[in-house]
Order: C-alpha cells, then structure tokens, then sequence
C-alpha cells in the first residue's frame, strides 16, 4: 500500500509570484485535505476536496485555490505569494473506509523572499 | 468558532517520568477526536481515533482517553524516543473540515 507522497520537498520563491505543490492519496482513498503549518503552530486547516469537488474551505483568501484529478491526485495554487505565505505545507488523504482518519504526506516546505 | 486548546505547549521529561497532555475541545456533537504525533519537519503520523466518552486505547507506551470536554495522551515511562510534537485534531460535523490544536512539544531526556 502506498503512503501519501508530496512534491517538491522544498521551494523557494519571491513575493508575488505563484506556485503549484502537488499530493498523491493513499490508495483507495478519494478525500483529500491541505493545510499549512507555520514554525511551532498546528496545521490550518485550507481546504478539501472529495470526489473532484470542493467540499470545505477555512479561513483562507481566494488566492488559495485547488484541483482534485480523477486519480485523487491534488494540486494546491497560491498566486501573489506573500511572505506569511512561508510554511509546511501538509497534504492529508482519507476516506468512509479509513474512518475518516487523515493519513499525512511528508509536505512540502515553501519559503517566500 | 469550534476550537482546539492543547496543553501544555511544552513538556520536558526525564526518561521513565510519566505524564499526561491534554487537549480540550468546544466542538459540538463530537464526531471523533484524533491523535497524530509529529516529529520536526515530518508530517503528522496518526496514533489513535477516540469517539465517544470513555473510550480508551493504547499503544505501548502511550494511551488516549477521552470525556465529554477534553481527552488526555497519557505517557508512561517515556524514552528518548518519544520526544516529539504530538497534535490533536477533532472534525467539523461532516468531517469536510478539521481543527488542530497547537500541539505539545514533548522532550525526553536519558
């Protein structure tokens, strides 16, 4: 069974430019969920996708968007990245089958100069 | 706001020393609490799902309980391994949406 796995592991852009990470689920799971964490905080919940569709936000600008594929497979877009936007960003997958229970990818860790 | 308070933010043991986590939540109509431990610049990895007052489980040196406002990671004789950040998490109603607590740092030391 494979893990969840994220890439990049590691990038660094400007302010104001745009970046793309990318998530693949756990087998056979179809719900995927993105956070950011910033340095000695909990993950923030951003949003979720199930089934290809939006199917939760947080508290998190429009600038923040995503894509679920029908492999479950994620993308998550930040445009106009700002320099709060510096985090780890964390890559959940799940599903009815597993309870619920969000199993986490490795991240990705973005840093914004 | 459904909220997620995690204390103490950090806890420093000596190895065999046991202590207890707590993590209360103001959620409404519980759907499940659950535990991750997070080790530095790794993602969470899951440890225990609790649903109802009451319920226990445990894995080695670790168990989770759970009551009607809060749940407890108890640690018994901690080993240097166990240093590391551990979260809780409970679910918006649908599960579409979930709160973490700010965590709890935990070091061993031998």
């Amino acid at each position: 069974e494979t893990g969840v796995t994220q890439s990049p592991t590691h990038l660094i852009k400007t302010r104001g430019q745009q970046v793309t990470l990318r998530c693949s689920s756990q087998s056979g799971h179809n719900t995927v969920s993105w956070y950011q964490q910033a340095l000695g905080q909990g993950p923030q919940f951003i949003f979720q996708y199930y089934r290809e569709e939006e199917n939760g936000r947080g508290n998190f600008p429009p600038r923040f968007s995503g894509l679920q594929f029908p492999n479950y497979s994620s993308e998550l877009n930040v445009n106009a990245l700002e320099l709060d936007d510096s985090a780890l960003y964390l890559c959940a997958s799940s599903s009815e089958g597993s309870g619920e229970t969000q199993y986490f990818g490795p991240g990705t860790r973005l840093l914004v100069l | 706001e459904d909220q997620v308070t995690q204390s103490p933010e950090a806890l420093r043991l000596q190895e065999g020393e046991s202590s207890s986590l707590n993590c209360s939540y103001t959620v409404s109509g519980l759907r499940g609490l659950f535990w991750y431990r997070q080790d530095p610049g790794k993602g969470p990895e899951f440890l225990f799902t609790l649903y109802s007052a009451g319920e226990e489980k445990e894995k080695e040196r670790l168990k989770a309980t759970l009551t009607k406002k809060e749940s407890f990671l108890h640690i018994t004789a901690p080993k240097p391994e166990d240093s590391a950040t551990y979260l809780c998490a409970v679910p918006a109603y649908n599960f579409n949406k979930f709160y973490f607590g700010s965590g709890t740092k935990l070091n061993v030391k031998p």
